[in-house]
Parts: structure tokens; C-alpha cells; sequence
């Protein structure tokens, strides 16, 4: 079963509104990760969140974690064209020796 | 520049015929793993390595095989493909213990 799952599946936002994404996760972790991937290509990271934080910035990239929930959000700000992609968050399960598990993803569409 | 190259991009071949998806890195990371995407299932992990000559298997490792010979590379073998094995394959790296991952660009496979 996957560890992590995003919420929604699908998004479409107009330019300039701000987009969440939900990923919820099953076991203990010692971090999250949001990846982005643009149709059919490799995934780049985005942010990672350790297990002891609870919110971090990056740019116009927010992330929440609440351990307690086993969620995590993406609030992606001021959204653009070029932010179109998908989306995954990946756990790292402290049960695991060395293991990133990844979601399905939410696929994000920025109307112009 | 770091990257992750996977070679060949695309791929179509026939049951049966063994076939070997390269993957280098140029950043001396220790922990390299295969995935594969496949519509509605996110990426599931097939082998990872944490350092050479050690590799473990992942959540999809029947028909794949791997190996670690040197830092740099980890090659995925399929000894035997078969349909099902029809997917997109994704090479990634990071330093150690699963922190920020860098993706190839990826391997699109058709077995017909």
C-alpha cells in the first residue's frame, strides 16, 4: 500500500490564485519530501520537511507538516503557467532502511 | 552541472529480448534506486543501492535485476521482458540516507 497519498488528484486554478495540496501518510517518518514533474519528465526537487519542523518556505513554495495528522500540504503562491505539473510528496518511514516512497500525485493546471 | 543520465530515452522492443537501461551519475552519491510510473500508481521503487556491491530489493523488483560495480552507475537489466513491463523508468540518486533525490530524465520502455 502507498505510503503517501495526494489530495486532490486533480487541480485547476486560475493564474494568480494560490493552489493546495494535500499528502497523507501512514507510518512514522523522519522527513517529506514535494517533488514537481513536468509532463513525462524526471522529477526535481521541491522542499524537504524534517519530522521535527513544522513549516518551511521556499520562494513562493510553503509547507506545512503535522506529524500528529500524518499530513502534509504544498501551498503553492501567486500561481503561474509554468507552475502546470504534477506534483508528489515522498516519505522517508523510519521503519524503512533506506527508502523514499512516493504518492500518486495531484495534477496541477494553471488557467490562463 | 549534477545530473543523472539514463540511456536509451525510449525504448520498444519484443518479449523476451534482454535489454539494459544505463544510469550515471556525476555527484559520487552513494544511494541510487530505480522506480517506475506507471498511470494512477505514482512511482513504485523496483531496486535501490546504498553503496556499491549492495543493492536491496524494492516494492516491484520480479523481472528486474541490477547491479553496482562502480559509484556511478547502476544499470537495470530486464532478463526477460515481458508486456507488463511496458512503463516509464525513472533512475534517481541522492547523498546517503534518502535526502533530496535527483531524477533522470527518464526511460520510456514499450514491450510488445
Amino acid at each position: 500500500s502507498q505510503q503517501g497519498e495526494e489530495d486532490p488528484q486533480a487541480l485547476s486554478i486560475q493564474e494568480g490564485e494560490n493552489a493546495t495540496m494535500n499528502c497523507s501518510y501512514k507510518t512514522s517518518i523522519n522527513n517529506l519530501q514535494w517533488y514537481r514533474q513536468n509532463s513525462g519528465r524526471g522529477l526535481v526537487h521541491l522542499i524537504l520537511i524534517r519530522s521535527n519542523e513544522r513549516e518551511k518556505h521556499s520562494g513562493r513554495l510553503r509547507v506545512t507538516l503535522d506529524t500528529s495528522k500524518k499530513s502534509s500540504s504544498l501551498l503553492i503562491t501567486a500561481s503561474r503557467a509554468a507552475d502546470t505539473a504534477s506534483y508528489f510528496c515522498a516519505t522517508d518511514p523510519r521503519s524503512s532502511a533506506s527508502k523514499i516512497i512516493f504518492g500518486s500525485g495531484t495534477r496541477l493546471s494553471i488557467r490562463p | 552541472e549534477a545530473q543523472v543520465t539514463q540511456n536509451p530515452r525510449y525504448l520498444i522492443t519484443v518479449t523476451g529480448k534482454k535489454l539494459t537501461v544505463t544510469c550515471s551519475q556525476n555527484m559520487n552519491h552513494e544511494y541510487m534506486s530505480w522506480y517506475r510510473q506507471d498511470p494512477g500508481l505514482g512511482l513504485r521503487q523496483i531496486y535501490y543501492s546504498m553503496n556499491v556491491e549492495v543493492t536491496d530489493k524494492g516494492d516491484v523488483p520480479e523481472g528486474y535485476k541490477v547491479s553496482r560495480k562502480e559509484k556511478r552507475n547502476f544499470p537495470l537489466i530486464l532478463e526477460s521482458p515481458s508486456p507488463n513491463q511496458t512503463s516509464l523508468y525513472f533512475c534517481a540518486s541522492s547523498a546517503g540516507r534518502p535526502t533530496e533525490a535527483f531524477f533522470g530524465q527518464g526511460t520510456r520502455l514499450t514491450v510488445v
